[in-house]
């Protein structure tokens, strides 16, 4: 079945920039997008079309997309943006969706 | 502005049979391009996708579970059905309800999320 690869972790200091990776087959084909999730809460989309960015999410989040890679950039990060984030995908027919494994954000 | 909420029992016995309910406001399951899917989270661990189903009736399943789901949908009541059979102590999770526009967001992708229910399942 389809899968998606994410780093388990990313740690950065205040004020740099973290990426983090997502790779999937499908991803030239299908849209990739991603959702952060802080402790005991819901996750919250923050990207969506690869690089779309929905109204409320601060512009230091951004996407992008390249072959089979999606990546979520986080520009002059801040303490408060330390939490899991998720990518997500269908697979190439569009038959079921996907959730990469998380990817740990720590805010050094 | 849309809201989901989950409902449903919290404790189950291993085979027993898990009924959730997602009860919606702000859209409709009638829109075209319009779904509200199923996701859950074992305490401690990843997002998996369960179920979706689609303004039209189209339902789409995880392929791993496919057997033992199904996924409903009342247009009238706001409301989005989730029946998982058989349940197993590894069923233990947090299961949330979500919103999909695939004709605005594309296609994989929720845009809003329920505040999840935890379904624990225990002799």
């Amino acid at each position: 079945s389809y899968e998606l690869t994410q780093p388990p972790s990313v740690s950065v200091s205040p004020g740099q920039t973290a990426r983090i990776t997502c790779s999937g087959d499908a991803l030239p084909k299908q849209y990739g997008s991603w959702y952060q999730q802080k402790p005991g809460q819901a996750p919250v989309m923050v990207i969506y079309k690869d690089r779309e960015r929905p109204s409320g999410i601060p512009e230091r989040f951004s996407g992008s997309s390249s072959g089979t890679t999606v990546t979520l950039t986080i520009s002059g990060v801040q303490a408060e943006d330390e939490a899991d984030y998720y990518c997500q995908s269908p697979d190439s027919s569009d038959t079921y969706w996907v959730f990469g494994g998380g990817t740990k954000l720590t805010v050094l | 502005q849309i809201t989901l909420k989950e409902s449903g029992l919290t404790l189950v016995k291993p085979t027993q049979t898990l009924t959730l309910t997602c009860t919606f406001s702000g859209f409709s399951l009638s829109t075209s391009g319009v779904g509200v899917g199923w996701i859950r989270q074992p305490p401690g661990k990843t997002l998996e996708w369960l179920a979706l189903i689609y303004w039209n009736d189209d339902e789409r399943y995880s392929p791993s579970l496919k057997t033992r789901l199904s996924i409903t949908k009342d247009t009238s009541l706001n409301q989005v059905v989730l029946t998982m059979t058989d349940m197993d102590p590894v069923d233990t999770a947090t299961y949330y309800c979500a919103h999909a526009d695939v004709n605005f967001f594309g296609s994989g992708t929720y845009s809003r999320w329920g505040q999840g229910t935890l379904v624990t399942v225990s002799s």
